[in-house]
């Protein structure tokens, strides 16, 4: 079955290290998303990207970084320059075009910083 | 900048009630309005989209209607069930594909 696989699901880092978030999708879909979830607060866009080799910022991009060398993939990279990591981060994908915008999601993925 | 409100914050409902659940946004400049339901530590599952033409979407017990005039969207939730349970939110599309604000999500209960 097509969708978007996440991992790890549960992920701790030291202060000082950086981490990343895979994710991967099976649906053919153009663009890719990283969100983040904190409690009592709306899902924040931390990056997204339309196509390979393309990527923008987002409204909390501050200490991430993303890579799209693939069409299937867009990983997160979680840098020691983010002050408050901890949180529970989804990746999500969407066609482009008419008929776009159903966003599908990954599991998610929740990080700790110890 | 688009904000989306959801109230309540959470909800608690007896079995087989009907329920509503409110979404209100300040842009009426929508592209979409999409309802979406998160069990705890999961992903989040489409539930209904209605695109800014539409005034609203049906799949079997969800009813979802959108009033861009008001700014304004509705789930309407036939019969609730104890699998109901989960947190609900919604999400205004403006400004293109990528323009996706999220409400905090109204998080319901349904008791059997």
């Amino acid at each position: 079955d097509g969708g978007i696989t996440q991992s790890p699901k549960y992920l701790f880092r030291k202060e000082g290290q950086n981490v990343t978030l895979s994710c991967e999708q099976n649906l053919n879909h153009d663009a890719m998303y990283w969100y983040r979830q904190d409690p009592g607060q709306g899902l924040r866009l931390i990056y997204y990207s339309q196509i390979v080799n393309d990527f923008q910022k987002g409204d909390i991009a501050e200490g991430y970084s993303v890579s799209r060398e693939k069409k299937e993939s867009f990983p997160l990279t979680v840098t020691s320059a983010q002050k408050n990591p901890t949180a529970f981060y989804l990746c999500a994908s969407t066609l482009t075009g008419a008929g776009a915008n159903v966003l599908t999601f990954g599991a998610g993925s929740r990080l700790t910083v110890l | 900048k688009q904000e989306v409100t959801q109230i309540p914050a959470a909800l608690s409902v007896p079995e087989g009630e009907n329920l509503v659940l409110n979404c209100s946004f300040t842009d009426s400049a929508i592209y979409n309005l999409q309802w979406f339901r998160q069990d705890p530590g999961k992903g989040l599952t489409s539930l209904l989209l209605i695109q800014s033409s539409q005034r609203e979407q049906t799949s079997g017990r969800l009813n979802a209607s959108l009033d861009k005039s008001s700014g304004r969207s509705t789930l309407y939730i036939a019969a609730s069930q104890p699998g109901d349970s989960a947190t609900y939110l919604c999400a205004a599309g403006s400004g293109g594909y990528q323009k996706v604000t999220f409400g905090t999500g109204t998080k319901l209960q349904v008791i059997p």
